[in-house]
């Protein structure tokens, strides 16, 4: 019974492929995130959903395009993979994306690309 | 433009004494910090958090002090156990953008 839960955990692809991040929490939480952790160990938001919604979008290439089908699920697509997409993707979420709130985080998806 | 720093990349402590991670921020409309405990190949999972209008909050062994003139806050756990070594990261966020800012953490190794 994970709250948050991620998959694939582990990704290796070649660079010019297109990929998917799936996220599923089950905590009734509204508010969904995407985090990315790069090779220096910063955790840096890159969106978030509030019910469906897209309510943070940070400077991020546009060959990475959220989807959230409802509000327990934020997927993350990726077109076009470029080496400097290694990195971990952590997926989290909060009851309604109020800065006062703790997020809750999935284990994280390693994405290697050769 | 790093807003929450975390300038100790390592911590080694013994088991039974106390650990002090700290944490500077730049961004004084930041208004609510916490403190996140990692393990290898997990997620961050929550421990700690502080108002801005607090400047103490203690939760068991832990306890997060924070400093606003500073714009400093420091994690404190006492005793320290074996099971708390793990990367510790700070946050910040501001009520008016509804983002958190991370450090990079801090790694503690609490020896046995």
């Amino acid at each position: 019974d994970t709250a948050v839960s991620q998959t694939p955990k582990y990704l290796v692809t070649q660079m010019g492929n297109d990929k998917s991040i799936k996220c599923e929490q089950n905590l009734g939480h509204d508010t969904m995130y995407w985090y990315k952790q790069d090779s220096k160990k910063f955790l840096k938001i890159m969106f978030s959903y509030n019910n469906k919604e897209l309510i943070i979008n940070e400077t991020v290439p546009n060959r990475f395009s959220p989807k959230s089908p409802d509000k327990a699920h934020l997927n993350l697509h990726i077109n076009s993979l470029e080496l400097g997409d290694s990195a971990v993707y952590f997926c989290a979420s909060s009851p309604d994306g109020g800065s006062n709130q703790p997020q809750h985080f999935g284990d994280g998806t390693r994405l290697s690309i050769l | 433009d790093q807003q929450v720093k975390q300038n100790s990349p390592s911590l080694s402590v013994q088991e039974g004494r106390i650990s002090i991670l700290n944490c500077d921020y730049t961004n004084s409309m930041f208004d609510y910090f916490l403190w996140y405990k990692k393990y290898p190949a997990e997620g961050p999972t929550f421990l700690i958090s502080i108002s801005s209008i607090k400047d103490k909050n203690e939760d068991g062994r832990f306890t997060v002090f924070l400093n606003k003139s500073a714009k400093h806050l420091s994690l404190h756990i006492v005793p320290s156990q074996p099971g708390d070594s793990a990367v510790y990261f700070c946050a910040a966020s501001d009520s008016g953008t509804y983002k958190y800012i991370f450090g990079t953490g801090t790694r503690l190794k609490v020896l046995a």
